[in-house]
Order: structure tokens, then sequence, then C-alpha cells
């Protein structure tokens, strides 16, 4: 079970749009659609921000959403605002009751 | 309010056991797969366990499996986790975590805050 490659960090300035990749195989990524993202704030509990590939939980703004091509799934940002700013992370179902998440993503709104 | 709330955590020698727990409110703990989710200080996510809504599958990342052990009690609306054989590399935060799904895998839509769990002689 080898993790999901993310991108160590991203960056725009407030207003921009951001694009997080999440790379992984065909046994897991590219093999279902049941791709997370995770928001996580320092010293804070992740919080479920796309399910599903592109699902929005109620109470996640529109400016996120999520998408998924092959093996390779994405979080964009759009409109980026201050309080954007913090760790990313995905995850994805990896075969026989496992799941696996990527390294994480630091996004810095400029 | 659905909520999740962790314990059981500690300082705890190497070669040692713990057990965790996990009380959940406010939502029907029955209808959903549970998970563990454990933090390396500094580091990343890392999937420990999940079990399904009746126990009737669970699955373990490498890293843990034949030490820990994963197990819910639904009278009580309660999620464990024991750990056996406890190394340093085991130092962590543990998240507990409810599926949106019954069956393992769909992802967690509700985290608790967290138990931490320091393995050190």
């Amino acid at each position: 079970q080898s993790a999901l490659t993310q991108p160590p960090s991203a960056s725009g300035s407030p207003g921009q749009s951001v694009t997080i990749s999440c790379t992984g195989t065909g046994t897991d990524v590219g093999g279902y659609n049941y791709v997370s993202w995770f928001q996580q704030h320092p010293g804070r509990a992740p919080k479920l921000m796309i399910y599903e590939v592109s699902e929005r939980p109620s109470g996640v703004p529109d400016r996120f959403s999520g998408s998924k091509s092959g093996n390779t799934a994405s979080l964009t940002v759009s409109g980026l605002q201050a309080e954007d700013e913090a760790d990313y992370y995905c995850s994805s179902y990896a075969e026989t009751n496992h799941l696996v998440f990527g390294g994480g993503t630091k996004l810095t709104v400029l | 309010e659905v909520k999740l709330v962790e314990s059981g955590g500690g300082l705890v020698q190497p070669g040692r056991s713990l057990r965790l727990s996990c009380a959940a409110s406010g939502f029907t703990f029955d209808d959903y797969a549970m998970h563990w989710v454990r933090q390396r200080p500094g580091k990343g996510l890392e999937w420990v366990s999940g079990i399904s809504w009746n126990s009737g599958d669970t699955g373990y990342a490498d890293s843990v499996k034949g030490r820990f052990t994963i197990s819910r009690d639904n009278a009580k609306n309660s999620l464990y986790l024991q750990m056996n054989s406890l190394r340093a590399e085991d130092t962590a935060l543990y998240y507990c975590a409810k599926d949106f799904r019954s069956s393992i895998g769909g992802g967690m839509d509700v985290w608790g805050q967290g138990t931490t769990v320091t393995v050190s002689s």
C-alpha cells in the first residue's frame, strides 16, 4: 500500500484558482470513484471537503471542486481566500477494505 | 450534534499494549463503517484500520497488521483499537473517523479531536 502522490506545496494569490493533484494507480484512484479530499488547519482535525471524486458535503463552499482522470484526482480551489491556507490531503479506497492517503499539500495564499 | 470522542492515549513503553476507545453520539452508529487514522508529529495522515457497520469486514495498514486489532460495540456506540507490541514509530495522534457508508472505503465525514499515543522508554 503506497501513499498517493501529492505535490508538497501549492500557492496562489487571493481570487486566483489553484489545483492540487493526487496520483495513484489502477488499484486505488484509477479503480474506484471513492476519492476524498480533506482540509486540515494547524492543530485541528481534518475536515472533509470532497467525497466520491467530486461531491461536496453540505456547508463546503462551491469554490472547492474535485475531478479525476485515469489514476490522477484533482482538487481545485477557485477564488482563493486567506482562510483556504491549510494542508490538503487526498484519500482513496484501495482494494480489499483498505484506504490510502496522499502525503499532503501545503496550500499557501500569497 | 454528531460527535466522536477518543480516549485511552498516553505514554507507553516499547513492546507494551494500549487500548484506544472512541465514543460516538448524534448519529446511528451501527449504520456506518468506522476508521482509525493517525498522524505522526509534523507528518501527514495515515490510515490505520477500518471496520464495517456489523464488524463483518476489517482492514489494516501493513504497518500495523498483526499488532493492532479494531473492534466495535454497536450497543455501546463505541469503537476500539487494541494496540500490541507498540513501537516508537507508532507515536502519533490517533483520530477516530466515521465513514459515510456502511462498508469500508467511502470516506470519512466526521472526525474526533484525537488522542495522543507516545511510545518511549
